[in-house]
């Protein structure tokens, strides 16, 4: 079965400090890992994925994301945090039949 | 392409009342998911389709709740009858084959 836990419900960081969004997937098949980010009132779009190849993803707005199968995790990054970057952010695993497990999300507060 | 089209952006009514949600995917796309957001509880999956088909509704919360895609171009949610505790962003997403979801804007339901 697939599950993902992202560690942190809420984070804040100051602007210009470093964003480090935790989560960790559990996979009974090799997994594809999605990173999406919602605005207020907007719907879910897509930062980052990883399918295949290489581990280190870059994705939109600066963020990127490792994936470590050792570890089952898949940690988002951003070097410098933007004022602009407060928002929630959920991680994703596939599983078989299309179907996706979303993580409960963690809201990104940046403190000016 | 237009993305994935939700109607109506925003829906009032009283309970009792029954209330359709409806969903055009993007074309070519095979799968269709229903979702729910709430402050409570998140972000749920309610029902997915794949080529048509409904393939996992455990997550429908109980009877009241239907959902159809006669076509792969469109799918409905129905409440019949509303209550207060179905209040709620329902979102609706698409996807081909496991690569990622790609939601719509959202409905803001609101059962008074």
């Amino acid at each position: 079965a697939q599950s993902v836990t992202q560690l942190g419900s809420h984070v804040s960081v100051s602007e210009g400090a470093l964003v480090l969004l935790r989560c960790n997937y559990s996979s009974s098949v090799p997994p594809y890992l999605f990173w999406y980010v919602q605005y207020p009132n907007q719907g879910l779009q897509l930062l980052l994925k990883y399918t295949t190849g290489a581990t280190l993803v870059k994705g939109i707005n600066g963020f990127e994301a490792e994936f470590k199968k050792s570890e089952t995790s898949f940690h988002l990054t951003k070097p410098s945090a933007h004022m602009s970057d407060a928002a929630e952010y959920f991680c994703a695993v596939t599983g078989t039949g299309n179907q996706f497990y979303f993580g409960t999300g963690t809201s990104l507060t940046v403190i000016p | 392409d237009a993305g994935v089209i939700q109607s109506p952006r925003h829906e009032v009514t009283e309970m009792g009342q029954e209330v359709t949600l409806r969903c055009k995917p993007i074309s070519g796309h095979n799968s269709l998911f229903w979702y729910r957001q709430t402050m409570m509880r998140g972000l749920e999956l309610l029902i997915y389709f794949n080529n048509n088909v409904p393939i996992d509704d455990s997550g429908m919360p109980e009877d009241r709740f239907s959902a159809k895609m006669p076509n792969a171009s469109f799918s409905t949610l129905k409440i019949q009858p509303s209550e207060p505790r179905d209040s709620a962003v329902y979102f609706c997403a698409s996807s081909h084959l496991s690569n990622e979801q790609f939601f719509g804007p959202g409905t803001r339901l609101t059962v008074l």
